[in-house]
């Protein structure tokens, strides 16, 4: 049964670039949630997608934008990098309106802006 | 404003000590109550979650407690290994409502547990 994947592993980029990051969720689980943590803090919510729409969106600007594919999977994309958005990105995946709420975690995604 | 806080920020414990890590919460909506375990370069993994109808749950040599009158909660790891050294997160969440399954995350506690 394989767990949430993400990809890239690493990434650099410069400031001003646009990146795209990807995740696969769970077996089983309909529903990807993003969150950027950033080096020594705790995971912040960026935005939630099930059936390929925005369902909740955290305190971020509208350069993070998203999308979910039929198959589930997500991608994260970022435009105008600025140095602050250096930091880990996680993807976690989970059941829509089921009785857990339980979220599963991918590896991340470690983006550096130069 | 930060709606999970956690504490200690470090925690140094004897091989076979308890280790405790403590969460309070101001949101009274939450409902869910999870900790993870992250190790340096991985995601976090879920290790134990409660709700706020029973006052304490346990897996193995892990123990969530849980004050709802308090909005606190904390995590007990019994007999702890070195091989549990890592970062402990709480996080909390609601299930309906705005916002509704997003994780409000601690800013973390780095265990360390010495031989």
């Amino acid at each position: 049964d394989a767990g949430v994947t993400q990809s890239p592993t690493h990434l650099i980029k410069t400031r001003g670039q646009q990146v795209t990051l990807r995740c696969s969720p769970k077996s089983g689980h309909d529903t990807v949630s993003w969150y950027q943590q950033a080096l020594g803090q705790g995971p912040q919510f960026i935005f939630q997608y099930y059936e390929e729409e925005e369902r909740q969106r955290g305190n971020f600007p509208d350069r993070f934008s998203g999308h979910q594919f039929p198959n589930y999977s997500s991608e994260l994309n970022v435009n105008a990098l600025l140095l602050g958005d250096s930091a880990l990105y996680l993807c976690a995946s989970s059941l829509w309106g089921g009785s857990s709420y339980e979220q599963y975690f991918g590896p991340g995604t470690r983006l550096t802006v130069t | 404003q930060q709606q999970v806080k956690q504490s200690p920020q470090s925690l140094i414990v004897q091989k076979g000590g308890i280790s405790i890590i403590n969460c309070a919460y101001e949101n009274t909506a939450f409902d869910y109550f999870p900790w993870y375990q992250q190790f340096p370069g991985k995601g976090p993994a879920l290790l134990i979650a409660i709700r706020p109808d029973v006052s304490e749950k346990k897996e193995g040599r892990f123990t969530i407690s849980f004050n709802k009158s308090a909005k606190q909660f904390s995590l007990h790891i019994m007999d702890s290994q070195p091989g549990d050294s890592a970062t402990y997160f709480c996080a909390a969440s609601k299930g309906s409502g705005a916002g509704s399954y997003q994780l409000t995350f601690g800013k973390g506690t780095k265990l360390s547990v010495i031989p």
